[in-house]
């Protein structure tokens, strides 16, 4: 079984230009998770799906973050007008159900110049 | 409020010697889930543990041991005769029993020495 898949592993880009990211979780997964971890912290919850429903946003999320399940698989997140403040690790996990343990992808850096 | 504390930033120690991490977590909630997770340099966070706030059981799995208090809201991971390759970052985590999101502490950095 592989694990929890992400791409690109690292993007740089100007200040202003929107980028986006993918996810493909374990297979038999229904929950998949975007958390972003910035230098000496943890990582931060953004957004969780069940299935393709988007279940809870966090206060990190402004409006120019965006992200999608269309078919309950894979998933895309997408930051527009990246800000230098945007610049972390953005991590996706995926779980088999509430509560259970997430497993965690390699991750996407991002650099903002 | 939901909160996660690891207190120490960073801890050194030589090959063999027993180490412990601490974790102290906040939450009001009687259901609850608890985990650790270790980040090595490589960068991709490896899941450790889950423990439920029913469950105060401690566990133990070859060098590693997790002593769960919930009279002290503490959670502390210990490594016995360290190893370099247990040299990383750890989290603890919390997750509630009505979310799904995982709130993180700032982590610990072990180093482990030859």
């Amino acid at each position: 079984d592989t694990g929890v898949s992400q791409n690109p592993r690292h993007k740089i880009t100007k200040r202003g230009q929107n980028v986006t990211f993918r996810c493909d979780p374990i297979s038999e997964h229904n929950r998949l998770y975007w958390y972003r971890q910035t230098l000496g912290q943890g990582p931060e919850f953004l957004t969780y799906f069940q299935n393709e429903a988007q279940l809870e946003k966090s206060r990190l999320l402004s409006d120019r973050f965006s992200a999608e399940r269309p078919k309950g698989s894979f998933s895309t997140l997408e930051i527009q007008r990246t800000e230098q403040g945007d610049s972390a690790m953005y991590l996706c996990a995926s779980s088999l159900d509430r509560a259970f343990e997430q497993f965690f992808g390699p991750g996407t850096r991002l650099t903002v110049l | 409020a939901q909160k996660v504390t690891q207190a120490q930033t960073e801890i050194s120690v030589v090959e063999k010697e027993d180490v412990t991490l601490d974790c102290v977590y906040e939450t009001r909630d009687t259901t609850y889930y608890l985990f650790w997770y270790k980040q090595p340099p490589s960068g991709e966070l490896v899941f450790l543990i889950r423990r439920n706030s029913f469950d105060e059981q401690n566990e133990i799995s070859g060098r590693y041991s997790w002593n769960f208090q919930k009279s002290t809201s503490s959670f502390n991971f210990t490594i016995t005769a360290s190893q370099v390759v247990d040299s990383a970052v750890y989290f603890c985590a919390l997750n509630l029993g009505n979310t799904d999101k995982l709130i993180f502490g700032t982590g610990t950095r072990l180093q482990v020495f030859p």
